[in-house]
């Protein structure tokens, strides 16, 4: 099956750093996604984003879909950005919706 | 509903027991999903529902895990004999269509002991 694999694994910043979050992918896909884990384990999505660059406030996430890559930035970080971060893909349409995860990107920002 | 509600948010229970685990999600989302999370661990797909179907179980790990959405509404998660490997933070998310804004829930986090 496709994998989903996300670097680094771990990272640390000091508040109002800037950071590159990576997510490898084995397979062409219909979707993908970034989502944020708060330390109290909570979900939210952040980007949709199969192919191109969008932009929202001080994320940004750019996919390469024809080089199996998507990339997260984050601008000027702070403490509440801490968490996890996620890629994760969906192989296509109909009743293929099942989204395969990364192992994510554990995100500590320091004041 | 405002958001995905997930009930009980902890639940303990003893080796053998039967456990349900229920999910209330965004009024008129038609596809509802859940996940299981392991610590350290991506969430990993369990059942997929498109209103009152479960239109892929593929990720159901063994015949001891059931889920059900009677009314295409409130989806309960059954697991029967529990097993201490069961023990994991148990995800609803809900989507319009499945297609786009995925909306998860606080989870449950489930303990066998």
């Amino acid at each position: 099956g496709i994998q989903v694999e996300q670097s680094p694994p771990d990272l640390i910043l000091q508040e109002g750093a800037n950071s590159t979050l990576r997510c490898n992918f084995s397979d062409s896909v219909n979707n993908l996604q970034w989502f944020h884990q708060n330390p109290w384990g909570q979900l939210i999505n952040l980007f949709y984003i199969p192919s191109g660059t969008k932009q929202n406030g001080r994320l940004s996430a750019t996919t390469v879909a024809t080089e199996r890559y998507s990339l997260l930035y984050i601008s000027s970080s702070q403490t509440t950005d801490s968490g996890v971060y996620f890629c994760a893909v969906d192989l296509g349409a109909g009743n293929n919706r099942k989204l395969i995860w990364g192992l994510g990107t554990s995100l500590a920002v320091n004041p | 509903g405002a958001g995905v509600s997930q009930t009980p948010s902890n639940k303990v229970t003893e080796k053998g027991k039967y456990v349900e685990l229920r999910c209330d999600p965004i009024s008129g989302h038609t596809a509802l999903y859940w996940y299981r999370q392991s610590l350290g661990q991506g969430p990993e797909f369990l059942i997929y529902f498109q209103g009152t179907g479960a239109a892929d179980d593929s990720g159901l790990p063994n015949d001891r895990f059931f889920a059900v959405r009677p009314e295409g509404s409130v989806s309960t998660l059954k697991i029967q004999r529990t097993e201490r490997g069961d023990s994991a933070v148990y995800l609803c998310a809900s989507s319009p269509d499945g297609t786009y804004g995925y909306t998860f829930g606080s989870g449950t986090r489930l303990t066998v002991v």
